[in-house]
């Protein structure tokens, strides 16, 4: 177990909804990645907040969106899904957001759009 | 732009022998690199990184990984696979992305099999 948690674990929809993935880092880290995982991507980098500001986006759409609240959990917001957003989202934290800090990944959420 | 890249899918390994997993990567500047492991619906679990100093990094479950500059590779090693050890391994690079970020990259992966 890593420390970091995901809610909720499964999560079907239908294409042109809108879903929130929430995420509650470890104890004492302040970063946040949001990660999407498919078969025909690979393991993709959405975005980072740091000690909740955006610190780095990655290949994120603009129907994506996110935030790190002052508690420091964080929500990834997806609207208008369509049927290739399907896919696990993984969320990770560190204790900074240096280039050497350890990333633990969360359990994942897996989003199936129909 | 960073990039990593695993050049086997799939690595097939009796119970008891050595396996390497191999990982060659490709930065600016100096490189920061990870090794990740998924288990089959589980998120990636950290194995071991390197940052600086000795080539050979150890990590955990009896991993390690050797880092070689010239060849610009990271391969995972462990002397003796166990049936456990069958999972999905990940190389990752982390390199700076501009504005003060540093991003991970992830390799493929390679689906590892230790058969008994």
């Amino acid at each position: 177990d890593s420390g970091v948690t995901q809610t909720p674990k499964h999560l079907i929809t239908a294409t042109g909804q809108r879903v929130t993935l929430r995420c509650s880092p470890r104890s004492g880290d302040l970063s946040v990645y949001w990660y999407q995982q498919s078969l025909d991507q690979g393991l993709q980098f959405l975005i980072q907040y740091y000690n909740g500001e955006e610190r780095a986006k990655g290949n994120i759409l603009e129907r994506f969106s996110a935030q790190q609240f002052p508690d420091l959990h964080s929500e990834l917001n997806l609207s208008s899904l369509e049927l290739g957003d399907s896919a696990l989202y993984f969320c990770a934290s560190s204790v900074g957001g240096g280039r050497g800090d350890t990333q633990y990944f969360g359990p994942g959420t897996r989003l199936t759009v129909l | 732009a960073q990039s990593v890249a695993q050049p086997e899918d799939q690595v097939n390994v009796a119970e008891g022998n050595p396996l390497t997993v191999k990982c060659t990567y490709s930065v600016s500047g100096n490189p920061y690199l990870f090794w990740y492991v998924q288990y089959p619906n589980r998120g990636l679990q950290f194995l071991l990184k390197y940052i600086t100093g000795d080539n050979l990094v150890k990590g955990s479950y009896g991993f390690e990984a050797e880092f070689n500059k010239s060849q610009t590779s990271f391969h995972l090693k462990k002397p003796s696979a166990l049936v456990s050890d069958s999972a999905l391994y990940f190389c990752a690079v982390r390199a700076f992305s501009g504005a003060g970020s540093y991003q991970l990259t992830f390799g493929k992966g390679t689906k590892l099999s230790v058969i008994p």
